[in-house]
């Protein structure tokens, strides 16, 4: 039973760039939550999908923005990328109104220069 | 608004010895859960255990349990039995059940912890 997946791995942009994550949910789950984690801090909510809309959105601006496909995989993509922006973006999948954990997966670390 | 505290930003235990982790909490709401997660170097953050907020009992997971004080909102870590496979940072995170939507976790800055042989 595959967990959850993320691609690429790392990825390194240029400031004022375009970049699009992607992640597969852990089998069976059907909602997706993205979390940005700078270094040395807690990873901040970013938004979640359930059934191709996004359903909660945290302090982020509208340079974030997501998808959520037909299989309950997700994109993230940044516009206009900034310095600050370089952080460990985390995706975690859940099944809708699940009571227990969030299943996290091994992120992509995001480095604008 | 919710908030997590966790005022330890570096632990260090011996192999073999118990640890425990501080996380107080702030909300409003009176029904959420709270959790701690395991986020090892390599960036995975790794479900630990869980605690409901009207769960009478203290959560237990194996080598670790949730010490819950409800009226001071404290939901600490302790991991008995410490090995070097532990260290690793550590976070609590809380969900709030409200508005009807799926849960977003608050983390807190995390503890780094280091077992040392």
């Amino acid at each position: 039973d595959a967990g959850v997946t993320q691609s690429p791995t790392h990825l390194i942009k240029t400031r004022g760039q375009q970049v699009t994550l992607r992640c597969s949910p852990k089998s069976g789950h059907d909602t997706v939550s993205w979390y940005q984690q700078a270094l040395g801090q807690g990873p901040q909510f970013i938004f979640q999908y359930y059934e191709e809309e996004e359903r909660q959105r945290g302090n982020f601006p509208d340079r974030f923005s997501g998808h959520q496909f037909p299989n309950y995989s997700s994109e993230l993509n940044v516009n206009a990328l900034l310095l600050g922006d370089s952080a460990l973006y985390l995706c975690a999948s859940s099944p809708f109104g699940g009571a227990y954990e969030q299943y996290f997966g091994p992120g992509t670390r995001l480095t604008v220069t | 608004a919710q908030k997590i505290t966790q005022t330890q930003p570096g632990m260090f235990v011996q192999e073999k010895e118990a640890v425990t982790l501080d996380c107080t909490y702030d909300t409003s709401d009176q029904s959420y859960g709270l959790f701690w997660y395991k986020q090892p170097s390599s960036g995975e953050m790794i479900f630990l255990i869980y605690q409901g907020s009207y769960d009478e009992q203290n959560a237990t997971e194996g080598r670790y349990s949730l010490n819950f004080q409800k009226a001071r909102k404290s939901a600490n870590l302790v991991i008995s039995a410490s090995q070097l496979g532990d260290s690793a940072m550590y976070f609590c995170a809380m969900r709030v059940n409200s508005g009807g939507s799926n849960y977003k976790l608050t983390f807190g800055k995390g503890t780094l912890l280091t077992v040392n042989p």
